[in-house]
């Protein structure tokens, strides 16, 4: 079975400090694909990153910042210089490859409890 | 390039009805998914529809089904509503045929039952 875990459920800052969001992964498949998504106040999940298992090369976005260590299980994220903007719930989550008639992780989403991040002015 | 849309964006329904949710892909997508956000459970994962046929389904109960359209838009139909069904439902479309593909979610339709 998969399982995602964000051990924050809450973190809060005040505008322009950094802030790491932590994410930690449980999977039996080899290839599988790991995201960030963010969800603001009014609703909508807005997609932020996608990455493979087979490519651990660190990303930056702008003020994004994504950590992956398959050594350690983890794809962690870093927001740098945050704004209030920022403020919202942000969700790891993991797809699988595994095709099997039982329990199979094809295509769906297991997402973590998802970490409320509060940025203060 | 409009994104996914969700219909309608509120419904109330009471116990023992039956609800339908709609939802349309972004133009190119074929697959489908459904989730359910409920207060306190996070979001979990309902259905996957892909060229028309159901691909994968989460842990729910029978009640919970669905179907895609020859024009990849997609209908969740809930049955025999239970207060526990109360929730926002998101729909989410990506291309087909490849796992891995970024999801892309709609605004969601809040059901409440009361």
């Amino acid at each position: 079975a998969q399982k995602v875990t964000q051990a924050q459920t809450e973190i809060s800052v005040v505008e322009k400090e950094d802030v790491t969001l932590d994410c930690v992964y449980e999977t039996r498949d080899t290839t599988y694909y790991l995201f960030w998504y963010k969800q603001p106040p009014s609703g909508e999940l807005v997609f932020l990153i996608r990455r493979n298992s087979f490519d651990e090369q660190n990303e930056i976005s702008g003020r994004y910042s994504w950590n992956f260590q398959k050594s350690t299980s983890s794809f962690n994220f870093t927001i740098t210089a945050s704004q209030v903007v920022d403020s919202a719930v942000y969700f790891c989550a993991l797809s699988g490859t595994t095709l099997n008639a039982g329990g199979t992780s094809y295509g769906k989403l297991t997402f973590g409890q998802g970490t409320i991040l509060t940025v203060h002015p | 390039e409009a994104g996914v849309t969700q219909s309608p964006t509120h419904l109330i329904k009471t116990r023992g009805q039956q609800a339908t949710l709609r939802c349309s892909p972004i133009s190119g997508h074929t697959s489908v998914y459904w989730y359910q956000q409920a207060l306190g459970l996070g979001l979990q994962f309902l259905l996957w529809y892909d060229e028309g046929e159901e691909r994968n389904r989460g842990n729910f109960p029978p009640r919970f089904s669905g179907r895609q359209f020859p024009n990849y838009s997609s209908e969740l139909n809930v049955n025999a509503l239970e207060l526990e069904d109360s929730a926002l439902y998101l729909c989410a479309s990506s291309l087909a045929g490849r796992t891995g593909q970024p999801q892309h979610f709609g605004d969601g339709t809040r059901l409440s039952i009361l």
